[in-house]
């Protein structure tokens, strides 16, 4: 079964620190991977994804994430965070081996202390 | 708005009733999904349609849940007798074509509380 871990249920980081979102996979064969956000009382959102080619990945509001094959991980980055970055952020994967279904990460909720 | 509409927002029923949710995915998108998700606890795939095929379904999704998209536009997703471990969000997604690479949009959720 394919399984997505988010190693960090919970990030607190001061406004305009860097910070990671951690997410590793497991899968044989070849992967699409997503990270969304999920404001409060809002659905979820599309930061960016992973097709293939480059493995630096830009997103939207100034995030980007890398995907490292050899380590199975997809891991979300930004710079600077602001407050309004608090929100929940998933990690999901999507693989041929499991059609058109998407398995999510359990979520980690980045809150960006001012 | 053009995005994917979900009603209601909420639901608070006694268990052993029925309740029935609709989808209103984006204009054209061929695929739909529905998903749940705890608290605590990622979006959890239930179903997809493709037009109004329903093409794959999860063995989450018991014999007390249907899902049907009669018309290929909007969705109904029916739980009877409801249980209070089917108290979740219920999500509701689509997407333009179906392909693997396609970016999913979500709707805002159903909150079911089953007391």
């Amino acid at each position: 079964a394919q399984s997505v871990t988010q190693l960090d249920s919970q990030v607190p980081v001061f406004e305009e620190a860097p910070v990671e979102l951690r997410c590793n996979y497991s899968s044989s064969v070849s992967v699409y991977l997503f990270w969304y956000v999920q404001y409060p009382n809002q659905g979820l959102q599309l930061l960016l994804k992973y097709l293939s080619g480059s493995t630096l990945v830009k997103g939207i509001n100034g995030f980007e994430a890398e995907f490292n094959k050899s380590q199975t991980s997809f891991h979300l980055r930004k710079p600077s965070v602001h407050i309004s970055d608090t929100a929940e952020y998933f990690c999901a994967v999507n693989t041929g081996a499991t059609g058109n279904q998407f398995y999510f990460g359990t979520g980690t909720s980045l809150t960006v202390i001012p | 708005d053009t995005g994917v509409s979900q009603d209601p927002r909420h639901k608070i029923t006694k268990r052993g009733q029925n309740v029935t949710f609709r989808c209103d995915p984006i204009s054209e998108h061929n695929r739909l999904y529905w998903y749940r998700q705890t608290l605590g606890q990622g979006p959890e795939f239930l179903t997809y349609f493709q037009n109004e095929a329903q093409l794959e379904k999860s063995r989450l999704l018991s014999d007390r849940f249907s899902a049907e998209r009669p018309k290929g536009s909007f969705s109904t997703l029916e739980i009877q007798r409801t249980e209070q471990g089917d108290s979740a969000m219920y999500l509701c997604a689509s997407s333009p074509t179906g392909m693997r690479t396609d970016t999913q949009y979500f709707g805002p959720g159903t909150r079911l509380t089953v007391l």
